[in-house]
């Protein structure tokens, strides 16, 4: 069974741009969960999607936000990139069966 | 609200010592435990939980880590390190069944010196 993906791997935007970051879950997985990772504030969660339909959300502004397709890819997006968005952002699958998150390899996004 | 605290964000052990990595949760309500390990430019993986089971929890690549609810702590273990086991480590605590909105700890890097 393929593992979780996501596209890009890398990515370099500037101050003020927009950027889009994509997530394919595990075959089956209805849920998908979006992590920011960085030095300074560790692993925050983003927000979660499960069936098309934003489930939870993190404490993050408004720039930060997601979809979810209904064949449970999911997409990112950041707005008006700010220096601290720079970040690995992980996305994480889950069957809600049997309670365990599939972490994908992450996107690093750099923003000069 | 939840949240896990890891004390110690660096642990240096020599190859085949014990490995001791303490995590401190708090939860208003049961909760769904979960160590992680983080290898360079990688993502996170699983390596074991504690969903309300049995306390003492076996994961994969031998390790292991014992839920105490008086101590609220789930700290994870393996009775011998080998060079591999060099990596960061995450603990996590899930409110309820789901996963999918998990609060991490800050991370421990583990130092394996042959």
């Amino acid at each position: 069974k393929a593992g979780v993906t996501q596209t890009p791997r890398y990515l370099i935007k500037t101050r003020g741009q927009q950027v889009t970051l994509s997530c394919s879950p595990i075959s089956g997985h209805r849920s998908v969960s979006w992590y920011q990772q960085t030095p300074g504030q560790g692993l925050q969660f983003l927000f979660e999607y499960f069936s098309e339909t934003q489930r939870n959300k993190g404490n993050f502004p408004g720039r930060f936000s997601g979809r979810q397709f209904s064949n449970s890819r999911s997409e990112m997006n950041v707005s008006t990139l700010e220096l601290g968005d720079s970040a690995l952002y992980l996305c994480a699958t889950q069957s809600g069966v049997d309670n365990e998150q599939f972490f994908g390899p992450g996107t690093r996004l750099t923003v000069l | 609200a939840q949240s896990v605290t890891q004390l110690g964000s660096h642990v240096s052990v020599s190859e085949g010592a014990l490995v001791l990595l303490r995590c401190n949760y708090s939860s208003s309500v049961p909760p769904y435990l979960f160590w992680y390990v983080q290898y360079p430019n990688q993502g996170l993986q699983l390596l074991l939980k504690y969903t309300s089971a049995a306390t003492l929890v076996k994961g994969i690549n031998g390790f292991e880590a014992e839920f105490k609810k008086s101590e609220t702590s789930f700290h994870l273990t393996k009775p011998s390190a080998h060079m591999s086991d060099a990596a960061e480590y995450f603990c996590a605590v899930s409110e309820g069944t789901n996963a999918g909105k998990s609060t991490f700890g800050d991370g421990t890097t583990l130092t394996v010196k042959p």
